[in-house]
């Protein structure tokens, strides 16, 4: 149980389009899902908390028009990278929690190259 | 600034050999979580410690969570190749749900 997937797991977009990343709770229902970023050998760095029915809360530093981020079901939370950037290549990885315990499941990652 | 420190940043063992790896934090720890990561793959849940002193172990991984709560340890015995991999330690900021990581160390077993 408490299976995370994403979708897609890898692409690759032009500079200035816009790409949206998919983390779905399979098993159960996620009232929080947060959305992390990983570069080449750093650790992952918390971008937002993407909360069912409200607006996401933003870590400092993150631009929220940038990652555009809606959790429109229990089920699914979406990142959007607008005007996508060189730079925006990265490792990004969703998790959720079940709201049974602190624990929280990892989807698998989507890596985002921008050409 | 970076909360969590990992050392070491990488290891390469043989197979068989034991090995350890640490996670210090500059704050006291509420929750400690110790994941698994292959390279460009999600996290593996491995074990979440919460209170000084406390132990858990899983086959043969054994976590420590020191009495200060502000170092924990993750000892593997008798390594194998399938144990290879980013090893991440992370942290709850005081139960608040979000998650802070620590670098990483890349663990390489040779057979």
């Amino acid at each position: 149980g408490a299976v995370v997937s994403q979708h897609p797991s890898w692409v690759i977009c032009k500079s200035g389009t816009s790409v949206k990343i998919e983390c779905r709770s399979l098993d159960f229902q996620a009232t929080t899902m947060f959305w992390y970023r990983q570069f080449p050998k750093q650790s992952l760095m918390l971008m937002a908390t993407s909360n069912e029915g409200s607006k996401a809360t933003y870590e400092q530093g993150v631009e929220k028009d940038k990652f555009l981020i809606n959790h429109a079901s229990l089920t699914l939370s979406t990142l959007t990278v607008t005007s996508a950037h060189p730079e925006d290549s990265s490792f990004y990885i969703c998790s959720a929690n079940t709201g049974e315990g602190i624990e929280q499941y990892f989807g698998p990652g989507t890596r985002l190259t921008v050409t | 600034s970076q909360e969590l420190e990992q050392s070491p940043q990488s290891l390469i063992v043989q197979e068989g050999k034991n090995l350890t790896i640490n996670c210090t934090s500059s704050k006291t720890l509420y929750g400690l979580y110790w994941y698994k990561q292959k390279y460009g793959e999600g996290l593996i849940f491995l074990m979440m410690l919460q209170k000084g002193g406390e132990e858990k172990s899983h086959e043969k991984i054994t976590a420590k969570l020191d009495e200060k709560k502000q170092q924990s340890s993750l000892h593997i015995t008798a390594s194998q190749p399938s144990h290879a991999g980013i090893y991440l330690c992370g942290a709850d900021r005081g139960g608040s749900e979000k998650l802070v990581f620590g670098k990483g160390t890349k663990l390489t077993v040779n057979p």
